[in-house]
């Protein structure tokens, strides 16, 4: 079946500019994750949404980063006023159900974002 | 928080060796996985292990999972090109919560 997608592939935006990312989970998971990865810090986790709960947004960087997934399924990723150091790929992940250690995530392709 | 300890950092072989990359935490291992990525792939899942001792195998790459050491390590057999990317580790400190903490990668080189 089809796998984790993620649009754009690519996305280059001048400073100061919004941003909006979006992720298309497997069909039939209901947690969905955020991850970014740069040369600096690795990959780092940013949001986890499992299904109608409240999601996790302790690894949002800045209160520019904010996130939403609606209908369960399609997530957004939007980022205010970029700034250089938002560059990076950023990758989305799904899950059967979330909440355990042994659930395994798939990972689409990523958005590389790059910041002038 | 979990760390991930990957060694080495990098690694360049000549196709057919045997390589062996490792895993290390700095607290208990509820769940390990293996990914591999490519550039402009995203990371492809390769194996999970959750229970001291287990061991899985996947065409030409084996893991184990050390629970005692909270380590665990990657061994590909008789390597090839196709094998070259970035290997990553990333566990879950925590039974039952699912986020993951990521090792910075070890980036395979296979010469043919």
């Amino acid at each position: 079946g089809a796998g984790v997608s993620q649009s754009p592939s690519n996305k280059v935006t001048e400073k100061g500019k919004d941003v909006e990312l979006r992720c298309d989970p497997i069909s039939g998971h209901t947690a969905l994750y955020w991850y970014r990865q740069s040369l600096g810090q690795g990959l780092e986790f940013l949001i986890y949404f499992q299904g109608n709960s409240a999601p996790d947004k302790s690894g949002l960087p800045s209160d520019r980063f904010s996130a939403e997934r609606t209908g369960g399924s399609v997530s957004t990723l939007t980022i205010q006023r970029t700034q250089q150091e938002d560059s990076a790929v950023y990758l989305c992940a799904s899950s059967l159900f979330g909440g355990a250690a042994t659930d395994t995530q798939y990972f689409g392709p990523g958005t590389r974002l790059t910041v002038l | 928080s979990q760390e991930l300890e990957q060694s080495p950092q990098s690694l360049i072989v000549q196709e057919g060796k045997n390589l062996t990359i490792n895993c290390t935490s700095s607290k208990t291992l509820y769940g390990l996985y293996w990914y591999k990525q490519k550039y402009g792939e995203g990371l492809i899942f390769l194996m999970m292990l959750q229970k001291g001792g287990e061991e899985k195998s996947h065409e030409k790459i084996t893991a184990k999972l050390d629970e005692k050491k909270q380590q665990s390590s990657l061994h590909i057999t008789a390597s090839q090109p196709s094998h070259a990317g970035i290997y990553l580790c990333g566990a879950d400190g925590r039974p039952s919560y699912g986020k993951l903490t990521f090792g910075q990668g070890t980036i395979l080189t296979v010469h043919p």
